[in-house]
């Protein structure tokens, strides 16, 4: 059951901005969007989160789309450290709070 | 210090064995997980526990049971162990209603 649709793979060049698109068409009105990465096996990390607006904190940017049907991670200049695999998911606000994860990007910012 | 640990990292076993693994976490979080991601990097909830009470139950098999002595402790404990349950399992802990959960550096386990 995919709730989130990612492409598998995406190439990016050290320092420039790094686009992750998602779709979760089927989102409802109280699902938030919670983007995580994974570097190598590590525990997945979260990034930012958001319901309707855009969110920008120190690590990531998101842009969502007035729909809600889609949204964009945005690494503003990416580094090699930041070569992981980026999920995007969907959480309600209601007390079960289960993260379903997909596939994910696997992310390489090449030098 | 670190905010979610597991142990231990690595685990091998032989099938038919009886196994443990411990996660604590010192955020003062009210939540805690287990997650599985298999050879496929799928990672599936299979356990999450707030105040004691386990609150979601994916259909995992009853070998696998969570045990919470308290707050900052959910450990799984795995009965019987099978070729298929080799896979790297996560601890993760969150506020309830709160917003990021933090996740531990996995249980890499290896069934033989």
């Amino acid at each position: 059951d995919a709730k989130t649709t990612q492409p598998p793979s995406m190439d990016c060049a050290e320092g420039r901005a790094a686009n992750l698109p998602c779709n979760h068409s089927t989102i409802s009105g109280n699902e938030y969007v919670y983007w995580y990465r994974q570097i190598h096996s590590q525990g997945p990390q979260y990034i930012i989160h958001g319901l309707k607006n855009n969110e920008t904190n120190e690590m990531a940017s998101l842009i969502i789309t007035e729909d809600r049907k889609s949204s964009t991670l945005i690494l503003p200049h990416a580094t090699l450290r930041d070569t992981a695999v980026y999920y995007c998911t969907r959480l309600s606000s209601g007390s079960a709070r289960q993260l379903t994860f997909g596939s994910g990007t696997q992310l390489t910012v090449l030098p | 210090d670190t905010a979610v640990s597991q142990t231990p990292k690595y685990l091998v076993t032989q099938m038919g064995n009886d196994k443990s693994i411990k996660c604590e976490q010192n955020l003062g979080h009210d939540t805690m997980y287990w997650y599985k991601q298999d050879s496929k990097k799928f990672l599936k909830i299979m356990f999450s526990y707030n105040n004691k009470e386990l609150i979601i139950n994916e259909t995992v098999p009853n070998r696998f049971s969570p045990k919470s002595p308290d707050k900052a402790h959910l450990n799984l404990h795995i009965n019987s162990l099978e070729l298929g349950d080799s896979a790297v399992y996560f601890c993760a802990s969150s506020q309830l209603r709160g917003t990021e959960a933090f996740f531990g550096q996995g249980t890499r386990l290896t069934v033989v």
